[in-house]
């Protein structure tokens, strides 16, 4: 079946420091695969997505390159804000079955000032 | 924000009792879902619904039962809460174009 790894957390960064949350998936054929955040206390919020190999996602100055030579879809930032502390995870999808996600377990990133 | 409510949003209820969450759109989203949000889990699938009174389980659906009586509302039921019910739960959608899924606020759910 479908599984998603994230790297495990929590993790801790400086303001500015450069971010990277590893992502590695088993899927059967093409997933599409995603970022969602969630801050403390709300839902998950879509951070970015890419449905096919060699795809990048971006938004809000993260990034994420779907490579399927290795199985990954590594999120990263150039600098952190202190904003950007929440919980982070990772999804992949499949048109079958309901097109339902399968998620990692979620990296908790804090960042301080 | 894609028009998701959920209701109760905090709930405590004792062993034994029955549950239901709601689930409201209001943007005529076709596929609906329910998640459990566990700490060392992520989120994992319970129920979904492709349309009106279409349904099917999902990866921990034992112990939960789901309706879907006409489009904006999706029910999840807990027919005799456990304790290993207590949880967070998320609905969700799908909108037509695209492929991604947009989250609910979550019901917290305490079953003592």
């Amino acid at each position: 079946g479908n599984s998603v790894t994230q790297m495990e957390g929590p993790v801790t960064l400086s303001e500015e420091a450069f971010l990277t949350i590893n992502c590695t998936y088993t899927a059967t054929g093409y997933p599409s695969l995603f970022w969602y955040v969630q801050y403390p206390g709300e839902g998950l919020q879509l951070l970015l997505k890419a449905t096919k190999a060699d795809d990048k996602g971006s938004n809000k100055g993260f990034e994420a390159t779907y490579r399927k030579e290795t199985t990954s879809f590594h999120l990263e930032k150039g600098s952190v804000q202190v904003s950007d502390s929440a919980v982070y995870f990772c999804a992949l999808l499949q048109e079958t079955s309901g097109s339902r996600l399968t998620f990692g377990e979620g990296t908790q990133l804090t960042v301080n000032p | 924000d894609a028009g998701i409510t959920q209701s109760p949003r905090h709930k405590v209820t004792e062993t034994g009792t029955p549950v239901t969450l709601r689930c409201h759109q209001t943007e005529n989203h076709r596929y609906m879902y329910w998640y459990r949000q566990d700490p060392g889990h992520g989120l994992r699938l319970i129920h979904y619904s492709y349309g009106v009174k279409d349904t099917d389980k999902g990866e921990v659906s034992d112990g939960y039962s789901v309706s879907r009586s006409k489009t904006e509302d999706f029910l999840l039921t807990l027919e005799s809460a456990t304790s290993s019910q207590t949880s967070v739960y998320f609905c969700a959608i799908r909108q037509v174009q695209g492929l991604a899924q947009y989250f609910g606020p979550g019901t917290r759910l305490t079953v003592t």
